[in-house]
């Protein structure tokens, strides 16, 4: 079975530019979740979507961020327009659901890492 | 948010030794997860523990939720195992609260 996949492993953009992070998480998976690292930060919650539908987009820094999940199935995470401390790693996890409610333990891609110039 | 403490911050051991990892939070979580973040910066799934004991290998974790804690166990360190380990923690299933990391240094 495949795992979580990201694309692309890097990215380097200047200050201004938009960038457009895929991820595609292992099948059968409702939910989705975007976390990032920034230098010398902690691993912090982005948002989560179960199906196409974002349930909870809390940790979204700005408007500058827009998260997609066409058909449920893969998702984009777009920066528009990228900023310096935009740059880290940000990483896709998937989750299978509880068939009561609820979730189990999250796997993860193994990231992006963007710098922003 | 719910807090997390990782202890100690870095760790530096012979090839051969035991030793353990401790992560503290601050409320009732029903997600607990170990994970090894490898030289190549990928998260490896180690242990889904929001409670009881589970080994796999020369590892094993405990949580104890009452008491809010969770200990990650390494014994007969090998090289492979330097790393950074992250504990994270949810209190609904769904957004996963990381502490800052144990980094783990064995050296042959």
């Amino acid at each position: 079975e495949a795992g979580v996949t990201q694309f692309p492993s890097h990215s380097v953009i200047e200050k201004g530019q938009t960038v457009t992070l895929r991820c595609d998480p292992i099948s059968g998976h409702d939910n989705l979740y975007w976390y990032r690292r920034v230098m010398g930060k902690e691993i912090k919650f982005l948002l989560h979507f179960v199906k196409e539908s974002k349930q909870d987009e809390s940790g979204m820094p700005n408007n500058r961020f827009l998260a997609e999940r066409t058909g449920g199935t893969y998702s984009t995470l777009k920066v528009q327009p990228a900023e310096l401390e935009d740059s880290g790693v940000y990483f896709c996890a998937s989750s299978p659901s509880r068939r009561h409610g609820g979730a189990y333990e999250q796997y993860f891609g193994p990231g992006t890492r963007l710098t922003v110039t | 948010g719910i807090q997390v403490e990782q202890s100690p911050p870095d760790l530096i051991l012979q090839e051969g030794a035991n030793s353990t990892l401790r992560c503290n939070f601050s409320d009732s979580v029903n997600n607990l997860q170990w994970f090894h973040q490898n030289p190549w910066g990928q998260l490896i799934n180690l242990f889904y523990i929001p409670s009881g004991t589970k080994q796999n290998g020369r590892l094993s974790a405990t949580t104890v939720a009452t008491e809010r804690y969770s200990l990650l166990y390494i014994s007969s360190s090998q090289t492979t195992d330097s790393g950074v380990y992250f504990c994270a923690v949810s209190s609904n299933d769904y957004k996963l609260s990381f502490g800052a990391g144990t980094t783990v240094t064995v050296r042959a």
